[in-house]
């Protein structure tokens, strides 16, 4: 089956540097997808990764390891704001958006 | 610009009771997708259009129905509500069906007694 991998939740401090990792095991691989969604409000998008390596896009980056079915999100500078939860998806071979379920990030002061 | 708009936000109903979402994009979109998000879990998807009157079913497409007849517009129906159908439903559109940024509405929440 098609599955994506994300920790349930994480929590850091305002200012500090938070890593968000996304596995996926899924048939067929055409790209990666990093949103943000806040409380009650809807996903919006970050980021796309389709080739390895790093992307990186002010405060944020994300990074992508094909060969490792593994990427990550990097949030540097931490802002209140920040605080919402960050979700993973990948493009199958069928060109389907696989989702995870999302990583809840807790920013305290 | 409006975007992605849904319509309603909010939504009560009676099992067996039949309701229809409406999404509006106003960016000439080909590509509309329906979504519900229920704790714990990922988006799924329960239908969606590559274009003017055609549609396909998703991942969760059972009680469930939908229309695109014209294309700035995405509808999903209940036929027959069912507790288990009690979600966030989320609309989305893009540009390109593989590499495209999806642009999602406010979202609307359906529970259903």
């Amino acid at each position: 089956g098609q599955n994506i991998d994300q920790p349930t939740e994480m929590t850091a401090t305002e200012g500090a540097i938070v890593q968000i990792n996304c596995t996926y095991q899924t048939s067929g691989f055409n790209g990666l997808f990093w949103y943000q969604q806040h409380a009650g409000e809807a996903p919006t998008f970050l980021s796309y990764n389709v080739l390895d390596g790093l992307e990186e896009k002010g405060r944020f980056s994300s990074f992508l390891s094909r060969s490792k079915g593994y990427s990550y999100l990097l949030l540097k500078e931490l802002q209140m704001k920040d605080s919402a939860s960050y979700l993973c998806a990948v493009t199958d071979s069928n060109y389907q958006l696989i989702w995870g379920a999302g990583t809840k990030l807790i920013i305290k002061p | 610009n409006a975007g992605v708009t849904q319509t309603p936000k909010f939504r009560v109903l009676k099992t067996g009771q039949s309701m229809t979402l409406l999404c509006a994009q106003d960016m000439n979109h080909e590509y509309m997708y329906w979504y519900r998000q229920d704790p714990g879990m990922g988006l799924r998807l329960i239908h969606y259009s590559v274009g003017e009157g055609t549609t396909a079913k998703g991942e969760v497409p059972d009680g469930y129905n939908v229309s695109r007849l014209k294309k700035q517009n995405f509808l999903l129906g209940l036929e027959s509500a069912a507790p288990s159908q009690t979600s966030v439903y989320f609309c989305a559109s893009t540009h390109s069906g593989d590499t495209g940024e999806l642009f999602f509405g406010e979202g609307s929440r359906l529970t259903v007694l």
